[in-house]
């Protein structure tokens, strides 16, 4: 079964933190992707990466950076956290070509 | 462009109700559709998937038809139980640059009462 990891379940953050979220991947995938989801906009992507060291923005990285030093693992940077990025965030991997996304059991990040 | 619609929550049935969850696409070129379950406080669990036209995706009692003509994938359970309660995205895959995107609806909040 593919297995996707993310460092904390619940986290809580004080305005112009620093916030790191991490994710860990088992099956080798060459694609990984930050979502963040929020009610009734359902999720919506941050970035992705598509090899090490690469990445591309998606719909919403404004405030966001991330990195993807190893394969298995990809973080998800806030420089300078602000309230309006409390959210549940989700990670998610993906083999190249394949159409579908396996997907980490989500981030839920207060920022108060 | 492509986009997913499906119908706003929450659904609130009996136990051993019939369920029906709507979602329509828009969509260039030959997507997949795909229905992502999320129970409360975890991640999206893939529930089943089609990859191409009048494909049926099934698992778990659920079913859930490609239909090209109408750009339709409606989600379907004959009999849904009380372990079903959860949310319910609906989500098209299409490729974009080097990856293949997914395109997500809103959700669709089921709650089974015993």
């Amino acid at each position: 079964d593919v297995k996707v990891t993310q460092s904390s379940r619940y986290l809580v953050k004080r305005t112009g933190e620093k916030v790191f979220l991490e994710c860990v991947q088992d099956m080798d995938h060459e694609n990984m992707f930050w979502y963040r989801q929020d009610p009734g906009l359902g999720l919506r992507l941050i970035y992705f990466s598509y090899d090490v060291k690469m990445k591309e923005k998606g719909d919403i990285p404004e405030g966001y950076s991330v990195s993807r030093e190893k394969k298995e693992r990809f973080s998800l940077i806030l420089e300078s956290a602000s309230t309006n990025q409390t959210s549940m965030y989700l990670c998610a991997s993906s083999f190249r070509g394949a159409r579908e996304q396996y997907f980490g059991p989500g981030t839920r990040l207060t920022v108060t | 462009g492509n986009s997913v619609t499906q119908m706003e929550g929450p659904v609130t049935l009996s136990e051993e109700a019939f369920l029906t969850i709507n979602c329509t696409y828009t969509a260039t070129g030959y997507p997949s559709l795909f229905w992502y379950v999320q129970y409360p406080g975890e991640g999206l669990q893939l529930l089943l998937k089609a990859t191409k036209a009048d494909d049926k995706g099934s698992n778990k009692g659920f079913e859930a038809t490609y239909r090209k003509e109408t750009t339709s994938f409606h989600l379907e359970k004959g009999s849904v139980q009380v372990s079903d309660s959860a949310v319910y995205f609906c989500a098209l895959s299409a490729p974009s640059y080097n990856f293949n995107k997914f395109y997500f609806g809103s959700g669709t909040k089921l709650n089974v009462k015993p």
